[in-house]
C-alpha cells in the first residue's frame, strides 16, 4: 500500500476552513484515499474517501490532485470539537482492505 | 456505517495473566475484523486481520501465540493477550470491514502491572 506523509501538526482558527494536506506520491491506480480522525483515547472516526474525483459530504470535502499524488481534506468551518489527529490512508482493495496508518496531523482549533 | 463495541473499555491485570478483549459488530455482519494496537502518542499499528471461521492473519512482528484471535461468528471477534507483561500495556482497537471503509470500536485500555 502507498505510504502517506502528512505534516505533524497544524493550527486553525475557529470558524475558518482547515485545509489538511496529504502526500501519497506512490499511490497506485487501485488505491483509494481515506481520511479518518481520532479524538484523544477514542477509536478513529470515518470522515471521507475518494479514488479520483473530489468528494464532499456533511463533514468535509476531499480534493484529490489530477495526478493523484496528493490530496487535501477541507473542514469548511472548523469548531473546537474538530481538534483531533487526522489520518490519511491509501487503501488497496485488490490486495486486501488493510489500513496502515501513518503518523497523521494533529489539528488544534484555536478559539 | 457499522456500530462497533468493545468490552471491556479498560482493564488492569497482573503480569503473567491473560486478558480477553471482545469486539462486537452490533448492526452489521462482519466477515472481516481487524485488531490494532496504539501506544501513547503513536499511531495505530495493525496487528492482525480476523476472518470469520478461519485463522487470523498476523502482521509481521506480531506474535500469534501471544495475541490469540478468535472470530467465531459474524458479530464477535476476541483478542486474548496471553501471559501479559507491562510492555503489552496499550490501547487496543478493533474495526469492522464494511461498505466504504472500516468502522472502529471505542478501544480498550490495557494496563499490565
Amino acid at each position: 500500500d502507498a505510504k502517506t506523509t502528512q505534516p505533524p501538526s497544524m493550527d486553525c482558527a475557529e470558524g475558518r476552513a482547515a485545509n489538511l494536506p496529504c502526500n501519497h506520491s506512490t499511490i497506485s491506480g487501485n488505491e483509494y484515499v481515506y481520511w479518518y480522525r481520532q479524538i484523544h483515547s477514542q477509536g478513529p472516526q470515518y470522515i471521507i474517501h475518494g479514488l479520483k474525483n473530489n468528494e464532499t459530504n456533511e463533514m468535509a470535502s476531499l480534493i484529490i490532485t489530477e495526478d493523484r499524488k496528493s490530496s487535501t481534506l477541507i473542514l469548511p468551518h472548523a469548531t473546537l470539537r474538530d481538534t483531533a489527529v487526522y489520518y490519511c490512508i491509501a487503501v488497496n482493495y485488490n490486495t486486501g482492505n488493510q489500513f496502515y496508518f501513518g503518523t497523521g496531523t494533529s489539528l488544534t482549533v484555536i478559539p | 456505517g457499522a456500530v462497533v463495541s468493545q468490552h471491556p473499555s479498560w482493564v488492569i491485570c497482573k503480569s503473567g495473566t491473560s486478558v480477553k478483549i471482545e469486539c462486537r459488530s452490533l448492526d452489521f455482519q462482519a466477515t472481516t475484523m481487524f485488531w490494532y494496537r496504539q501506544f501513547p502518542k503513536q499511531s495505530l499499528m495493525l496487528m492482525a486481520t480476523s476472518n470469520e471461521g478461519s485463522k487470523a492473519t498476523y502482521e509481521q512482528g506480531v506474535e500469534k501465540d501471544k495475541f490469540l484471535i478468535n472470530h467465531a461468528s459474524l458479530t464477535l471477534s476476541t483478542l486474548t493477550v496471553t501471559s501479559a507483561h507491562p510492555e503489552d500495556s496499550s490501547f487496543y482497537i478493533c474495526s469492522v470491514a464494511g461498505t466504504g471503509g472500516q468502522y472502529f470500536g471505542p478501544g480498550t485500555r490495557l494496563t499490565v502491572t
